[in-house]
């Protein structure tokens, strides 16, 4: 069974543009996270979606945004790009999400600079 | 592709030498806690996790203890192996939270 995918793997955009970023969950996961992983911050929640509707929404400005489509498949978008959006995003998938009794699985990242 | 944090504190270990990771946790209301290892270029890859009602929970070769009093976790990995260099995360959630808060993380060395 295939991981979960990211795409792309880098990405290099300049401040004030905006960046779209791609998840494929595990298949049958229909919980889909996304963190944001700075050497400063460490690995902080941005959000949460099932079902195409986000459950749950972590401490980050607006321009942070993401949907879910029908197969699962999310997406997350920053616009307005700042330097210190510069980091490494993770997916992560899981059943159902928002129990403790499933494994949350990780995908590889998209490696963000913002020039 | 890796955004680890460059200032995370290091153990550095001997090959075949045990090591204890620890980590503090912040909310009394988290009833389930997590350690995931990452490695360079990957995504965080989970261990062992261990609920609120336990207080030590074994895997292979790992072994996870909770002390809920202090809230504080520690990992500990027996016969470290240099596949075992990576940086180690613990995290904390509970039921329904649907978001991990995850520590700052420790670098792990294994000297061969």
């Amino acid at each position: 069974k295939a991981g979960v995918t990211q795409t792309p793997r880098y990405l290099i955009k300049t401040r004030g543009q905006q960046v779209t970023l791609s998840c494929s969950p595990i298949s049958g996961h229909r919980s889909v996270s996304w963190y944001q992983q700075t050497p400063g911050q460490g690995l902080q929640f941005l959000f949460e979606y099932f079902s195409e509707t986000q459950r749950n929404k972590g401490n980050f400005p607006g321009r942070f945004s993401g949907r879910q489509f029908s197969n699962s498949r999310s997406e997350m978008n920053v616009s307005t790009l700042e330097l210190g959006d510069s980091a490494l995003y993770l997916c992560a998938s899981s059943l159902v999400g928002g129990t403790t009794n499933e494994k949350l699985f990780f995908g590889s990242g998209t490696q963000l600079s913002v020039l | 592709g890796e955004s680890v944090g460059l200032h995370l504190p290091t153990l550095s270990v001997q090959e075949g030498d045990n090591s204890i990771i620890n980590c503090a946790y912040s909310n009394s209301a988290s009833d389930y806690f997590i350690w995931y290892k990452q490695e360079s270029g990957k995504g965080p890859q989970f261990i062992i996790d261990i609920r609120s009602n336990m207080d030590k929970r074994q895997g292979q070769r790992v072994t996870v203890l909770l002390n809920k009093t202090v809230k504080h976790l520690s990992l500990q990995i027996a016969a470290t192996q240099p596949g075992d260099s990576a940086v180690y995360f613990c995290a904390e959630t509970a039921e329904g939270r649907r978001a991990l808060t995850f520590g700052s993380g420790t670098r792990l060395q294994v000297q061969p």
